[in-house]
């Protein structure tokens, strides 16, 4: 059963537009997301990150938010640049299993130049 | 930098062979663990240590097993491989201060 949820595989953009990533979740018990980025051949790296208590964090061109009652997240890029071209994955863990992080099974994001 | 070595980074094995791939850590870090990446499914948790001989099992455990003797290593071991556990594998150690994860380059394992 996946409890983190990315249904689209894939998402293609036009540089300078914005990217819209989503993530759905069904464990009600999560109450920390995060994102993290991958390019090929290399681990991944954390991106942003968004507790329960807030419904949208911002970091730059990187904004997640949050929609507890729908269970959804959803990280935004703007503007989208070539370089942001990766798999992003969503994570989720709850306060009750602070060690364990949950992955979505990601979505590859390509910017055309 | 996290400080995180994996070894080997590419590994080809034949059906039922042991195999051991290892992490080690440079900063002390208390949580380490291990996952596999794979088309379809993302990472999955296979292993996680929360200290020295301390280590729980994650999404994904059945056909591996870990040991960390040593707080800086963290070894999974594949007692006899199998073509369903080719992958690509990642070890992570969480940060002190934050729930993020840091991940290192990857293992890819492939199992003939």
């Amino acid at each position: 059963d996946q409890q983190v949820k990315q249904n689209s595989p894939s998402l293609s953009v036009q540089e300078g537009r914005i990217s819209i990533l989503n993530c759905d979740y069904t464990n009600s018990m999560f109450d920390y997301f995060l994102w993290y980025k991958k390019y090929p051949a290399e681990g991944p790296t954390f991106l942003i990150s968004i507790s329960s208590i807030k419904d949208k964090n911002e970091d730059g061109r990187f904004t997640v938010f949050l929609n507890k009652s729908a269970k959804h997240l959803s990280l935004h890029i703007v503007p989208s640049q070539p370089g942001d071209s990766a798999v992003y994955f969503c994570a989720a863990s709850s306060s009750g299993a602070t060690n364990k992080l949950i992955f979505g099974t990601g979505t590859l994001l390509a910017v055309q130049p | 930098d996290a400080g995180i070595t994996q070894s080997p980074r590419h590994k080809v094995t034949e059906t039922g062979t042991p195999v051991t791939l290892r992490c080690h850590q440079t900063e002390n870090h208390r949580y380490m663990y291990w996952y596999r990446q794979d088309p379809g499914h993302g990472l999955r948790l296979i292993h996680y240590s929360y200290g020295v001989k301390d280590t729980d099992k994650g999404e994904v455990s059945d056909g591996y097993s870990v040991s960390r003797s040593k707080t800086e290593d963290f070894l999974l071991t594949l007692e006899s491989a199998t073509s369903s556990q080719t992958s690509v594998y990642f070890c992570a150690i969480k940060g002190r201060n934050t729930g993020e994860l840091f991940f290192g380059e990857g293992s890819r394992l492939t199992v003939l």
